[in-house]
């Protein structure tokens, strides 16, 4: 049972800007946990996208980015393209349930 | 290679045990806080244990009791133990590391995982 909120999908055409949000609560992102990124291709294992809000991993272009503020945080993606076709998740830490919460999830279509 | 290789899942009737085995190679094992991850086909991802660098174990409600991780460091092997599995653990469980800074952890190496079915 997923504590993050995220819309189910979002679209865009290649080379516009689309964000995704994650909706948390004061014991999660509100609490001051920092909000992590995963991007999971079909049929693939999760990868690490953004962690420590808006901090890229090598390897991964700057027209990704992400940030947070008070209960929610945000994923960007400035010139989208066909290659973000994907499933997104956040994830952060939970107080109240003393473990790891992960978003609903979204998935991004490139029209 | 840096990866994490993971093995055991199989079909297995209600009520019964599973034990999945993960393998890491390309980093220092012992080093690392390890944990399982699993993911209902078409749904979203779930936290479902992990074990510490010293050995501590944590869970959430919907496997404690249930499930058991365990480490074998000289082995670079991380384990789950499944015991009284129910159809609504049929998932794929990954297998992951989580790297840590100021409480916050995120998991920043996976597996490619392993197919657990729970059913009749």
């Amino acid at each position: 049972q997923s504590v993050l909120t995220q819309p189910p999908s979002v679209s865009g055409a290649p080379g516009q800007r689309v964000t995704i949000s994650c909706t948390g609560s004061s014991s999660n992102i509100g609490a001051g946990y920092d909000v992590h990124w995963f991007q999971q291709l079909p049929g693939a294992a999760p990868r690490l996208l953004i962690y420590g809000n808006n901090n890229r991993p090598s390897g991964v272009p700057d027209r990704i980015s992400g940030s947070k503020s008070g209960t929610s945080a945000s994923l960007a993606f400035t010139g989208l393209q066909a290659e973000d076709e994907a499933d997104y998740y956040c994830q952060s830490h939970d107080i109240s349930l003393s473990g790891y919460v992960f978003g609903t999830g979204t998935k991004v279509t490139v029209l | 290679e840096v990866q994490l290789v993971e093995s055991g899942g199989a079909l297995v009737q209600p009520g019964g045990s599973l034990r999945l085995s993960c393998s890491a190679s390309g980093f220092t094992f012992s080093r690392y806080d390890m944990h399982w991850v699993r993911q209902v086909t078409g749904k979203g991802l779930e936290w479902v244990s992990t074990i510490g660098t010293p050995g501590d174990t944590h869970y959430p409600g919907s496997v404690k009791g249930r499930f058991t991780i365990s480490r074998e460091n000289a082995r670079d092997s991380l384990y789950l133990q499944m015991n009284t599995l129910r159809a609504e653990d049929t998932a794929v469980y990954y297998c992951a590391r989580s790297q840590y800074y100021d409480n916050n952890w995120y998991f920043d190496l996976w597996g490619r995982g392993t197919l657990v079915t729970v059913s009749s």
